[in-house]
């Protein structure tokens, strides 16, 4: 199994701003993604963190929006770009080898 | 695209009885359907899984059972304990698309005392 660690665990943000939430694996692990789970509900698949080009992103999520890096097979970085209230979510990333995934503890997101 | 629909989505059961979650998918190339526990508050945790070459496959308390005939697979967890209250869900992803899960919408498991 693969232990994920992000950061950070929570943060409040005004609307129009940004924020960068980090994804750290304890080890290399093939596959990276990326999810937002509103709270109650089920996860959301929004990209796919390719290690070395550009994220594959779900209908409905934009790079502009969601630009995704993954600079190496252990670490991946999510940015919510200019954000409005209806971005308040809970943001998780997932790894593992192959399909086999474990998930990161989330980042709660607020925005006022 | 892959869907993939779960019932029931809340389920009481006494201690020690038997839980049954079921769930449908409509690709028949899906051939990996992971089961996640998630505590509130906590990350998803995978419990158990099962791939399409497997009929089914048990862990303890937990089993997991698939029909591909059906495209249905269901988890059931026998002799069940207040610990085992939470949000279960269930995934199902291809082999073209490794670890890119499309989730069921979850089930409330509540074990009373």
């Amino acid at each position: 199994s693969a232990v994920i660690s992000q950061k950070p665990s929570r943060d409040i943000c005004q609307r129009g701003t940004s924020l960068t939430i980090q994804c750290q694996v304890d080890s290399q692990v093939t596959m990276m993604f990326w999810y937002r789970q509103q709270p109650g509900q089920s996860l959301t698949l929004i990209a796919t963190a390719n290690q070395g080009s550009e994220a594959t992103y779900e209908s409905g999520f934009v790079i502009d929006k969601f630009p995704i890096s993954r600079p190496n097979l252990t670490f991946s970085t999510l940015t919510v770009s200019n954000m409005s209230p209806e971005d308040s979510s809970i943001y998780l990333c997932s790894g593992g080898p192959v399909d086999e995934q474990f998930f990161g503890p989330g980042t709660r997101l607020t925005v006022l | 695209g892959e869907n993939v629909e779960q019932h029931p989505s809340t389920l009481s059961v006494q201690e020690g009885d038997s839980a049954v979650i079921k769930c449908t998918y409509s690709d028949s190339a899906s051939n990996y359907f992971p089961w996640y526990k998630q505590e509130l508050g906590k990350r998803p945790q995978l419990i158990i899984d099962i791939r399409s070459n497997v009929g089914e496959k048990k862990d303890q308390r937990i089993a997991v059972t698939l029909n591909k005939t059906a495209k249905h697979f269901s988890l059931h967890i026998t002799e069940t304990q207040p610990e085992d209250s939470a949000v279960y869900f269930c995934a199902a992803s291809t082999s073209d698309s490794w670890g890119k899960f499309q989730f069921g919408a979850g089930t409330q498991v509540v074990v009373t005392p």
